[in-house]
């Protein structure tokens, strides 16, 4: 029944090296987004694709990047996590500017 | 820019009935939702305002005023499953960006 599906759930990785988060979605949904949360803070949208358009919000970090190869999946690439960049990254799907349909999230560490 | 404030916690009793405020200043507006999130879980969607008034959904009710800058979330007959963080968010009217509020943080008790 999993309608936004994101893997794994928690990710540890290490300073400097780089790691993959990725979400899938059965929904059909045309819009999928990345947004970053951290401890008691608001949702922060990274990025987000419209089809394949993608769309980078102004004060994203270059050390973000996103791949959607299919309508079905897309990936949140950090290319050297630092410590600031531990937090809860959750996926979102929408059809259009309807309500977001979010994943679970990823929690990631970095040590 | 944007701006978007709600209460940082609140707390209510099992049964009673509770009010969320938000107020937002955004330089275009496409929509209002609001959200539910439980600790470490995912947000999950509650109600969407886009024109003035009043939407009743089950036990959840959302108010819009456009012209104040405001919105509130009403929650009815509370549960103590109710206990968890609730998330403004407000659509832009361009681009498909939310804008969240930090969230209120409900607590209910027996």
């Amino acid at each position: 029944d999993a309608m936004v599906i994101q893997n794994p759930r928690y990710q540890v990785t290490q300073f400097g090296k780089p790691v993959t988060l990725s979400c899938s979605q059965t929904l059909n949904h045309n819009v999928m987004y990345w947004y970053q949360q951290k401890s008691s803070q608001a949702p922060k949208l990274l990025f987000h694709y419209y089809d394949k358009d993608f769309n980078n919000e102004a004060d994203t970090p270059d050390n973000f990047q996103s791949r959607r190869p299919n309508t079905s999946f897309c990936f949140l690439d950090i290319r050297s996590p630092g410590l600031g960049d531990a937090a809860m990254y959750l996926c979102a799907t929408s059809s259009g500017r309807l309500e977001q349909y979010f994943g679970p999230g990823t929690r990631l560490t970095v040590t | 820019g944007q701006n978007i404030d709600q209460p940082t916690e609140m707390t209510a009793t099992e049964g009673a009935i509770v009010q969320i405020n938000c107020t937002y200043q955004t330089s275009g507006f496409n929509g209002l939702f609001w959200y539910q999130q439980h600790a470490g879980e995912a947000p999950t969607f509650l109600s969407y305002n886009v024109l003035d008034g009043l939407e009743e959904k089950g036990r959840f009710s959302s108010f819009l005023s456009r012209s104040k800058g405001y919105s509130y979330l009403l929650l009815k007959e509370l549960q103590m499953k109710d206990s968890a963080s609730y998330l403004c968010a407000v659509a832009s009217n361009s681009g498909y960006a939310l804008n969240f509020g930090k969230g209120t943080s409900l607590l209910v008790t027996p």
